[in-house]
């Protein structure tokens, strides 16, 4: 299998612009989360699914926030319009409801916000 | 709310000997997973070993070992034999035992260096 899947690898872009940051989880997980990773607030869930279906989105900051997964191998983070303070590495994980709990993470996208 | 504390942000280590690094948690929940993920430069996020809270037995996976005390909340991770490849953020994270799905609280992270 070839893990989760995130693209870009690296984001770089200026304040005020969109930015959309891709997932593809591994075949035949059912959950999908969203976590960022600051060096003033480690590693924070966003938001998560089961079964493409948003649970749990108390973690999103704000309106400019937006998730979706349309199916079940393809998920989306938006910020838009983008802010330096939204700089960070984004992370998406998978795991397989019911199963061992086991999050598998995607390398990450590093996202410069100018 | 559940609550992961590790209180060394670094530490370093011979290679080839043994380092134990600490995490405690907080939860009034009694049936849940802890996990210890490694991320070295490269960011990449990987398992190290998974433990359940209702086993009583320490999970090991080859070099890695816990110390699992439920009582005092306490999950540490061993690292014997230390090699140069284990030099990486160390983070212990906790989540809830359910069928539905349940976010990773993580702790803060330990930066482990193993010197040559």
């Amino acid at each position: 299998d070839a893990g989760v899947i995130q693209s870009p690898r690296h984001e770089v872009t200026e304040m005020g612009q969109e930015v959309t940051l891709r997932c593809k989880p591994i075949s035949g997980h059912n959950s999908l989360f969203w976590y960022r990773q600051t060096m003033m607030r480690g590693l924070e869930l966003l938001i998560y699914f089961n079964n493409n279906v948003p649970i749990d989105d108390s973690g999103m900051p704000e309106d400019r926030f937006s998730a979706k997964m349309p199916n079940a191998s393809f998920s989306t983070l938006k910020i838009q319009p983008s802010e330096p303070r939204d700089s960070a590495v984004y992370f998406c994980a998978s795991s397989l409801r019911g199963g061992k709990n086991i999050q598998y993470f995607g390398a990450g996208t590093r996202l410069s916000v100018l | 709310a559940q609550t992961v504390t590790q209180s060394q942000p670094e530490m370093s280590v011979q290679e080839a000997e043994t380092v134990t690094l600490s995490c405690t948690y907080d939860t009034s929940e009694n049936n849940y997973y802890l996990f210890w993920y490694k991320q070295p430069p490269s960011r990449q996020m990987i398992l190290v070993i998974r433990q359940e809270a209702y086993k009583q037995q320490n999970a090991t996976e080859n070099r890695f070992s816990v110390n699992f005390q439920k009582a005092a909340k306490s999950f540490s991770l061993k690292i014997s034999d230390s090699q140069l490849g284990d030099t990486a953020m160390y983070f212990c994270a906790f989540t809830l035992r359910e069928t539905s799905g349940s976010r990773l609280t993580f702790g803060e992270g330990t930066q482990l260096t193993v010197n040559p």
